[in-house]
Protein backbone atom coordinates (compact mmCIF):
# COMPACT_ATOMS: atom_id res chain seq x y z
CA UNK A 1 0.00 0.00 0.00
CA UNK A 2 1.79 3.16 -1.22
CA UNK A 3 0.36 6.61 0.43
CA UNK A 4 0.52 9.65 -1.11
CA UNK A 5 3.17 10.76 -3.10
CA UNK A 6 4.18 14.51 -4.06
CA UNK A 7 7.18 15.64 -6.36
CA UNK A 8 9.20 17.47 -5.93
CA UNK A 9 10.12 17.30 -1.95
CA UNK A 10 11.84 20.53 -2.39
CA UNK A 11 12.25 23.46 -4.80
CA UNK A 12 13.93 26.88 -5.24
CA UNK A 13 13.23 29.13 -7.51
CA UNK A 14 13.43 33.20 -7.80
CA UNK A 15 10.54 35.51 -8.46
CA UNK A 16 8.58 35.59 -11.10
CA UNK A 17 8.89 32.03 -12.12
CA UNK A 18 6.63 29.12 -12.52
CA UNK A 19 6.65 26.06 -10.48
CA UNK A 20 4.73 23.30 -10.73
CA UNK A 21 4.12 20.43 -8.21
CA UNK A 22 2.57 17.28 -8.25
CA UNK A 23 0.46 14.67 -6.36
CA UNK A 24 0.09 10.98 -7.01
CA UNK A 25 -3.17 10.09 -4.30
CA UNK A 26 -3.63 6.47 -2.53
CA UNK A 27 -5.06 5.06 -5.92
CA UNK A 28 -8.11 4.08 -4.92
CA UNK A 29 -9.48 7.88 -3.30
CA UNK A 30 -11.69 9.72 -5.10
CA UNK A 31 -11.19 12.84 -3.28
CA UNK A 32 -7.94 14.85 -3.22
CA UNK A 33 -7.21 17.83 -1.51
CA UNK A 34 -4.25 20.55 -1.62
CA UNK A 35 -2.84 22.38 1.32
CA UNK A 36 -0.74 25.26 2.09
CA UNK A 37 1.29 25.29 5.47
CA UNK A 38 3.46 27.82 6.79
CA UNK A 39 6.10 28.24 9.66
CA UNK A 40 4.16 27.60 12.95
CA UNK A 41 0.59 27.36 10.97
CA UNK A 42 -1.85 25.14 10.56
CA UNK A 43 -2.72 23.69 7.00
CA UNK A 44 -4.46 26.24 5.14
CA UNK A 45 -6.98 24.68 2.41
CA UNK A 46 -7.01 25.94 -0.98
CA UNK A 47 -8.65 23.51 -2.89
CA UNK A 48 -10.26 20.13 -3.57
CA UNK A 49 -11.33 17.55 -6.44
CA UNK A 50 -13.87 14.81 -6.49
CA UNK A 51 -12.30 12.27 -9.40
CA UNK A 52 -11.34 15.35 -12.14
CA UNK A 53 -14.22 17.67 -11.03
CA UNK A 54 -12.47 20.63 -9.04
CA UNK A 55 -15.38 21.04 -6.16
CA UNK A 56 -14.14 23.81 -4.63
CA UNK A 57 -11.34 26.62 -4.57
CA UNK A 58 -10.39 29.52 -1.78
CA UNK A 59 -11.25 31.97 -2.10
CA UNK A 60 -7.93 33.58 -0.43
CA UNK A 61 -6.60 31.94 -3.71
CA UNK A 62 -4.80 34.16 -6.39
CA UNK A 63 -5.48 33.91 -9.80
CA UNK A 64 -1.85 33.13 -10.19
CA UNK A 65 -2.86 29.27 -8.71
CA UNK A 66 -4.32 26.65 -10.79
CA UNK A 67 -4.80 22.82 -10.19
CA UNK A 68 -5.70 19.88 -12.04
CA UNK A 69 -6.72 16.35 -11.89
CA UNK A 70 -7.15 15.75 -15.69
CA UNK A 71 -7.68 11.81 -15.17
CA UNK A 72 -9.21 11.88 -12.17
CA UNK A 73 -5.71 10.08 -11.14
CA UNK A 74 -2.49 12.70 -10.18
CA UNK A 75 -3.02 16.34 -9.89
CA UNK A 76 -0.56 19.18 -10.57
CA UNK A 77 -0.63 22.55 -8.81
CA UNK A 78 0.94 25.49 -10.54
CA UNK A 79 2.06 28.59 -9.54
CA UNK A 80 2.32 31.29 -11.75
CA UNK A 81 4.78 34.47 -11.31
CA UNK A 82 5.93 33.04 -8.07
CA UNK A 83 6.34 35.56 -5.28
CA UNK A 84 7.97 35.42 -1.99
CA UNK A 85 4.66 35.52 0.13
CA UNK A 86 4.22 31.74 -2.00
CA UNK A 87 6.83 30.43 0.13
CA UNK A 88 5.78 27.61 1.84
CA UNK A 89 4.86 23.83 2.29
CA UNK A 90 2.84 22.59 -0.48
CA UNK A 91 0.76 19.52 0.80
CA UNK A 92 -1.14 17.12 -0.80
CA UNK A 93 -4.10 14.49 0.84
CA UNK A 94 -6.43 12.07 -0.27
CA UNK A 95 -9.57 10.75 0.89
CA UNK A 96 -11.75 7.63 -0.10
CA UNK A 97 -15.50 8.59 -1.05
CA UNK A 98 -16.90 5.57 -0.78
CA UNK A 99 -17.45 4.24 3.27
CA UNK A 100 -15.81 7.55 3.97
CA UNK A 101 -14.04 7.53 7.89
CA UNK A 102 -13.26 11.51 7.24
CA UNK A 103 -9.82 10.80 7.29
CA UNK A 104 -7.25 12.63 4.98
CA UNK A 105 -4.12 10.83 3.83
CA UNK A 106 -1.65 13.42 3.59
CA UNK A 107 1.84 13.47 1.50
CA UNK A 108 5.33 14.78 3.16
CA UNK A 109 4.55 17.85 1.37
CA UNK A 110 6.27 19.86 -1.43
CA UNK A 111 8.80 23.21 0.47
CA UNK A 112 8.68 25.88 -2.00
CA UNK A 113 11.43 28.60 -1.62
CA UNK A 114 10.84 31.78 -3.38
CA UNK A 115 14.14 33.85 -3.31
CA UNK B 1 -17.30 31.40 10.64
CA UNK B 2 -14.74 28.76 9.23
CA UNK B 3 -12.48 29.11 11.94
CA UNK B 4 -10.96 26.69 14.37
CA UNK B 5 -9.05 28.55 17.36
CA UNK B 6 -6.59 26.14 19.50
CA UNK B 7 -4.86 27.22 22.64
CA UNK B 8 -2.32 27.09 23.71
CA UNK B 9 0.22 27.68 20.81
CA UNK B 10 2.77 25.42 22.90
CA UNK B 11 2.61 22.90 25.67
CA UNK B 12 5.84 21.47 27.51
CA UNK B 13 4.79 18.67 29.49
CA UNK B 14 6.62 16.09 31.90
CA UNK B 15 7.26 12.18 31.16
CA UNK B 16 3.90 10.59 32.64
CA UNK B 17 1.54 14.16 32.88
CA UNK B 18 -1.09 14.67 31.00
CA UNK B 19 -1.23 17.02 27.81
CA UNK B 20 -4.51 19.47 27.06
CA UNK B 21 -4.90 20.84 24.18
CA UNK B 22 -8.44 22.84 24.00
CA UNK B 23 -10.19 24.43 20.81
CA UNK B 24 -13.16 25.78 19.70
CA UNK B 25 -15.34 26.81 16.50
CA UNK B 26 -18.35 29.10 15.82
CA UNK B 27 -19.58 27.24 12.31
CA UNK B 28 -22.43 24.98 13.82
CA UNK B 29 -22.64 22.88 10.62
CA UNK B 30 -18.88 21.01 11.39
CA UNK B 31 -20.20 17.63 12.11
CA UNK B 32 -16.59 15.96 12.22
CA UNK B 33 -14.26 16.68 14.58
CA UNK B 34 -11.01 15.13 13.60
CA UNK B 35 -7.32 15.58 15.95
CA UNK B 36 -4.11 15.59 13.45
CA UNK B 37 -0.25 14.83 14.44
CA UNK B 38 2.28 16.08 12.55
CA UNK B 39 5.86 15.19 13.70
CA UNK B 40 9.09 17.49 11.77
CA UNK B 41 9.43 17.16 7.88
CA UNK B 42 5.90 15.00 7.79
CA UNK B 43 3.04 15.37 6.59
CA UNK B 44 -0.02 15.43 9.27
CA UNK B 45 -1.54 12.18 9.95
CA UNK B 46 -5.44 11.18 12.04
CA UNK B 47 -4.63 10.91 15.72
CA UNK B 48 -8.35 10.57 16.56
CA UNK B 49 -11.64 11.85 15.76
CA UNK B 50 -15.13 12.34 17.18
CA UNK B 51 -19.01 13.33 16.03
CA UNK B 52 -21.06 15.49 18.15
CA UNK B 53 -23.36 13.05 19.02
CA UNK B 54 -21.05 11.86 22.03
CA UNK B 55 -19.10 13.39 24.41
CA UNK B 56 -16.37 11.97 24.75
CA UNK B 57 -14.12 9.28 22.87
CA UNK B 58 -10.78 7.53 23.89
CA UNK B 59 -8.39 5.27 22.11
CA UNK B 60 -5.69 4.09 23.89
CA UNK B 61 -3.89 7.13 25.90
CA UNK B 62 -6.13 9.89 23.70
CA UNK B 63 -9.17 10.82 24.49
CA UNK B 64 -11.29 13.61 22.90
CA UNK B 65 -13.84 15.56 24.99
CA UNK B 66 -16.91 17.32 23.33
CA UNK B 67 -18.91 20.10 24.33
CA UNK B 68 -21.47 20.81 21.39
CA UNK B 69 -23.38 23.89 23.72
CA UNK B 70 -20.41 25.48 24.36
CA UNK B 71 -18.77 24.58 20.76
CA UNK B 72 -15.36 23.43 22.36
CA UNK B 73 -13.52 20.30 22.08
CA UNK B 74 -10.54 19.14 24.00
CA UNK B 75 -7.71 16.53 23.65
CA UNK B 76 -6.47 14.63 26.44
CA UNK B 77 -3.22 12.45 26.29
CA UNK B 78 -2.39 10.72 29.21
CA UNK B 79 0.54 9.24 30.76
CA UNK B 80 2.92 11.83 28.10
CA UNK B 81 5.55 10.29 26.78
CA UNK B 82 8.75 11.78 24.76
CA UNK B 83 7.47 10.32 21.38
CA UNK B 84 4.62 12.19 21.96
CA UNK B 85 6.17 15.72 21.24
CA UNK B 86 5.06 16.71 18.28
CA UNK B 87 2.50 19.41 16.78
CA UNK B 88 -0.84 18.51 17.51
CA UNK B 89 -4.12 20.12 15.24
CA UNK B 90 -7.55 20.20 15.56
CA UNK B 91 -9.81 20.77 12.93
CA UNK B 92 -13.15 20.59 11.92
CA UNK B 93 -15.50 19.48 8.95
CA UNK B 94 -19.37 19.52 7.35
CA UNK B 95 -20.33 16.17 6.24
CA UNK B 96 -16.86 15.42 5.55
CA UNK B 97 -16.42 18.56 3.17
CA UNK B 98 -13.20 20.19 3.02
CA UNK B 99 -11.07 19.96 6.87
CA UNK B 100 -10.18 23.34 8.17
CA UNK B 101 -7.60 23.04 11.03
CA UNK B 102 -6.52 24.71 13.63
CA UNK B 103 -3.07 26.72 14.41
CA UNK B 104 -1.53 24.05 16.06
CA UNK B 105 0.18 23.09 19.49
CA UNK B 106 3.51 22.29 19.50
CA UNK B 107 3.93 19.50 22.74
CA UNK B 108 7.30 18.89 24.22
CA UNK B 109 7.27 16.23 26.67
CA UNK B 110 10.63 16.62 28.91
CA UNK B 111 11.64 13.01 30.55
Amino acid sequence: DTGVSQDPRHKITKRGQNVTFRCDPISEHNRLYWYRQTLGQGPEFLTYFQNEAQLEKSRLLSDRFSAERPKGSFSTLEIQRTEQGDSAMYLCASSRLAGNTGELFFGEGSRLTVL
Amino acid sequence: QQQVKQSPQSLIVQKGGISIINCAYENTAFDYFPWYQQFPGKGPALLIAIRPDVSEKKEGRFTISFNKSAKQFSLHIMDSQPGDSATYFCAASSSYDKVIFGPGTSLSVIP
